[in-house]
């Protein structure tokens, strides 16, 4: 099946500082979904991209859609202490066929933890 | 509204009970969705409904069964779980299945724990 890398697999960062998280397949997809989970709670979605290229922010997360189709990364500006979660990536690859297509791709996740 | 709700929040079941895991959603979405969560992994997907026929079962064991009485609303009937079920369960939603570019909303998730 299809499989999306999420990198790193974790983060210890201080109140304040940026954070780059990125996803990479071998695959191409055609979407891709930034989410982000709290403890005990389901998945809220970030931001979402369409089109290759596209570059989106909301608020102090800016996320893009790689040129290729095959990455994307998720920043997060001046972190804070309700920054902390696991996020997602996930996306729609486009070469799935068959039973797999519409389904969605999830990355392994990133845990982020701010020290305030 | 984006919003997807599930009922119970938390639930312990005996591996003899018999239990239903609710969702609902009215943003007009036709296609739903039931994910299975272990702790620090991403969903895993179970079933997909797709203007409330059964789409997708993902080999799910029969003792999940799932049934979509109308177009807002998802249930899961639970009965002779194992305690290795025990997780979170979340119910999503998306406009329509399948599609490669739709966005999936998910609810708050049910904590399931079996003895």
């Amino acid at each position: 099946g299809q499989q999306l890398n999420q990198s790193p697999q974790s983060m210890f960062i201080q109140e304040g500082e940026d954070v780059s998280m990125n996803c990479t397949s071998s695959s191409i997809f055609n979407t891709w979904l930034w989410y982000k989970q709290d403890p005990g709670e389901g998945p809220v979605l970030l931001i979402a991209l369409y089109k290759a290229g596209e570059l989106t922010s909301n608020g102090r997360l800016t996320a893009q859609f790689g040129i290729t189709r095959k990455d994307s990364f998720l920043n997060i500006s001046a972190s804070i202490p309700s920054d902390v979660g696991i996020y997602f990536c996930a996306g729609h690859s486009r070469g799935a066929g068959g039973t797999s297509y519409g389904k969605l791709t999830f990355g392994q996740g990133t845990i982020l933890t701010v020290h305030p | 509204d984006t919003e997807v709700t599930q009922t119970p929040k938390h639930l312990v079941m005996g591996m003899t009970n018999k239990k239903s895991l609710k969702c609902e959603q009215h943003m007009g979405h036709r296609a739903m969705y039931w994910y299975k969560q272990k702790a620090k992994k991403p969903p895993e997907l179970m079933f997909v409904y797709s203007y409330e026929k059964l789409s997708i079962n993902e080999s799910v064991p029969s003792r999940f069964s799932p049934e979509c009485p109308n177009s807002s609303l998802l249930n899961l009937h639970l009965h002779a779980l194992q305690p290795e079920d025990s997780a979170l369960y979340l119910c999503a939603s998306s406009r329509y299945y399948p599609r490669a570019s739709d966005t999936q909303y998910f609810g708050p998730g049910t904590r399931l724990t079996v003895l």
